[in-house]
């Protein structure tokens, strides 16, 4: 069975600086997509990037990218010139066939 | 068409009670989802309808739920004889099968409080 784990439960960072959220994941699958989502207090969950695991570049999105560690199956999240808008839940996931694997989460704590 | 909507967004039941929640998704996508999400979790998948066909349920679904999407449009979700451990939120996504990656939209949510 496919697992995801978050082992960070909180972190926190100052405003305009850059952050590193913690994914790693279990696999048998040989082709398979990363995601990470965010789902701010009482909205909905927002994709915010993700990895095709046959693709060796890693995902870029604005201030967002990933570190795709494949051999290490290892899928850590960078947010840049981090703003007080990106506080929130960050769930990293894999997708298994059509269903979405999920991680426990990581509370993002924006400090003005 | 605003995404996918989900309806209500809160309800309190007696255990006991059976409950209904809806699922609108966005209009010309054919893939539907349910969710469940525990409080400091990440959502758990419930099943997923391709059109009116429910293709995968887990084992998380008990004989208690139900799922259906008359006509592969809107989708309910049914839970008969609530149980205290049923309180969660229960998430809806849909997205649009088509070759390569599909991007599945969330809805709000529908959070469930069963006393």
């Amino acid at each position: 069975a496919q697992t995801v784990t978050q082992s960070q439960p909180e972190m926190s960072v100052q405003e305009a600086e850059t952050v590193t959220l913690s994914c790693t994941y279990d696999t048998s699958e040989s082709d398979y997509y990363l995601f990470w989502y965010k789902q701010p207090p009482s909205r909905q969950m927002i994709l915010v990037i993700r990895q095709e695991a046959y693709k060796q570049q890693n995902a870029t999105e604005n201030r967002f990218s990933v570190n795709f560690q494949k051999a290490a199956k290892s899928f850590s999240l960078k947010i840049s010139d981090s703003q007080l808008g990106d506080a929130a839940m960050y769930f990293c996931a894999s997708r298994s066939n059509y269903q979405l694997i999920w991680g426990a989460g990581t509370k993002l704590i924006i400090k003005p | 068409d605003t995404g996918v909507s989900q309806d209500p967004r809160h309800k309190i039941t007696k255990r006991g009670q059976n409950v209904t929640f809806r699922c609108d998704p966005i209009s010309e996508h054919n893939r539907l989802y349910w969710y469940r999400q525990t409080l400091g979790q990440g959502p758990e998948f419930l099943t997923y309808f391709q059109n009116e066909a429910q293709l995968e349920k887990s084992r998380l679904l008990s004989d208690r739920f139900s799922a259906e999407r008359p006509k592969g449009s809107f989708s309910t979700l049914e839970i008969q004889r609530t149980e205290q451990g049923d309180s969660a939120m229960y998430l809806c996504a849909s997205s649009l099968a088509q070759g390569g990656f599909t991007e599945a939209f969330f809805g709000q949510g529908t959070r469930l409080t069963v006393v």
